[in-house]
């Protein structure tokens, strides 16, 4: 079966640090994967999806990027944290050949200080 | 533009029926989809609905009707932990499976 894992699961950061958040996907190849803000009162934004290896589309333009070194890892990351970072950060994935439901993982909570 | 609407808060009672309503207007349609977040948790999929009409799955069940731009979320026999937010999410048509978002409905169930 597929699973999906985040890391770390909270984190406290002060702003203008760097940042780096990592998600994996085990149990299937060649999946698409996304990375999701969910803040306070807001829905779910989508902030990157990715359907190969190398290959990033960024869906809102902001201080962040994202990158994609294996099949199944996918990286956010920042150089310089913003107060307005903080919140839920979610990756998911779902299959290639019919991108249906996607799965979502356990989650990330930033607060940046 | 896009925008999809929902309730922001529901209440409801034990063992009652509640139904959690979702508009959108979107830029092509591919299909709706239901996810439950749990506090502090993240979404699991609920359902899913590209033609209209109803589709049951247990206690929940899910409508559509792409006229209308609507849908909804039928919960049955409702139970303490259905306390949660229903998030309801479109998908655009020729995208990369990309879902858009609702800011979701925070359901509250009563004893």
């Amino acid at each position: 079966s597929q699973t999906i894992h985040q890391w770390p699961a909270t984190l406290v950061q002060p702003v203008g640090s760097p940042l780096s958040l990592e998600c994996t996907v085990e149990g299937t190849s060649n999946p698409n994967l996304y990375w999701y803000r969910q803040a306070a009162g807001r829905g779910l934004q989508l902030l990157f999806y990715s359907v190969g290896i190398g290959q990033i589309s960024s869906e809102v333009p902001q201080n962040l990027s994202a990158s994609r070194p294996q099949d199944r890892q996918f990286i956010l990351s920042s150089k310089k944290l913003l107060l307005s970072d903080s919140g839920f950060y979610l990756c998911a994935w779902s299959t290639y050949r019919q991108p249906i439901e996607q799965y979502f993982g356990p989650g990330t909570r930033l607060t940046v200080t | 533009g896009q925008n999809i609407d929902q309730p922001t808060e529901m209440t409801a009672t034990e063992g009652a029926i509640v139904q959690i309503n979702c508009t959108y207007q979107t830029s092509g349609f591919n299909g709706l989809f239901w996810y439950q977040q749990h506090a502090g948790e993240a979404p699991t999929f609920l359902s899913y609905n590209v033609l209209d009409g109803l589709e049951e799955k247990g206690r929940f069940s899910s409508f559509l009707s792409r006229s209308k731009g609507y849908s909804y979320l039928l919960l049955k026999e409702l139970q303490m932990k259905d306390s949660a937010s229903y998030l309801c999410a479109v998908r655009g048509r020729g995208s990369q499976g990309n879902l858009i978002f609702g800011k979701g409905t925070k359901l509250s169930v009563k004893p």
